[in-house]
């Protein structure tokens, strides 16, 4: 079985530009979730989706990030614009979120340094 | 804030058992203790994860005291694959009916840094 994808794997950019991440979470796991951890710490819930709709987006900084998930597969995150705070690694990870089927899976994560 | 507390560190020597301690004196009836570790340069791998009764499967085995305010992680015979950051959460699982909640996300902490040596 597949793991989550997720690309690009680094992205180094300047303070003020656009950036985007993708992930293609399992085959057929409904719940797609994005991540930030910075160095040192623990992954930090962005957003979740279930399908295409938004569970939870009660952490996602909305002044600048966004995220999609328009056919209930593949997502996208966006950060417009960076800043040098958003230096970290984006994870993404899904779940079949089905009764007893709740494990998160990972992906490797993008690591994102904003100069 | 992270339910759980766990030391920041530990070493282990390669072939003994690692014991990971993790103390949640807050967990509610209805939230499972999860473990997962975070091998470097990695995203977090699930590792196991329980109720009440012990647990165990290929990876690991996860004890739970009675009173389910602490538990125990083992790694069995830790190999110098194991050496990773491990993360101890408490979770309410189960299906969520209504959208907007939140009882069912992973709330990482620092976890342990476990140091595998030969």
């Amino acid at each position: 079985e597949a793991g989550v994808a997720q690309s690009p794997r680094y992205k180094i950019i300047e303070k003020r530009q656009s950036v985007a991440f993708w992930c293609n979470p399992i085959s057929g796991h409904a719940t797609l979730y994005w991540y930030q951890q910075i160095l040192g710490q623990g992954p930090k819930l962005l957003i979740q989706f279930q399908n295409n709709g938004v569970v939870d987006d009660s952490q996602l900084p909305k002044d600048r990030f966004s995220a999609e998930r328009l056919k209930g597969v593949d997502s996208t995150l966006k950060i417009q614009p960076a800043k040098l705070e958003d230096s970290a690694v984006y994870l993404c990870a899904s779940s079949l979120d089905r009764q007893g089927k709740e494990t998160q899976y990972f992906g490797p994560g993008t690591r994102l340094l904003v100069l | 804030d992270a339910k759980t507390t766990q030391p920041p560190s530990m070493d282990c020597a390669e072939g003994r058992a690692a014991n990971l301690p993790c103390n949640h004196s807050t967990i509610s009836g209805n939230e499972y203790v999860y473990w997962y570790r975070q091998i470097h340069s990695q995203g977090p791998q699930y590792i196991i994860h329980g109720l009440k009764n012990n647990e165990t499967n290929e990876m690991a085995s996860l004890i739970i005291t009675e009173d389910r305010k602490s538990s125990t992680l083992i790694l069995p015979h830790a190999t110098l694959r194991d050496t990773a950051v491990y993360y101890c959460i408490v979770r309410v699982a189960g299906i969520r009916k209504n959208y907007g909640g939140s009882q069912g996300n992973l709330i990482f902490g620092k976890g342990t840094k476990l140091s595998v040596k030969p």
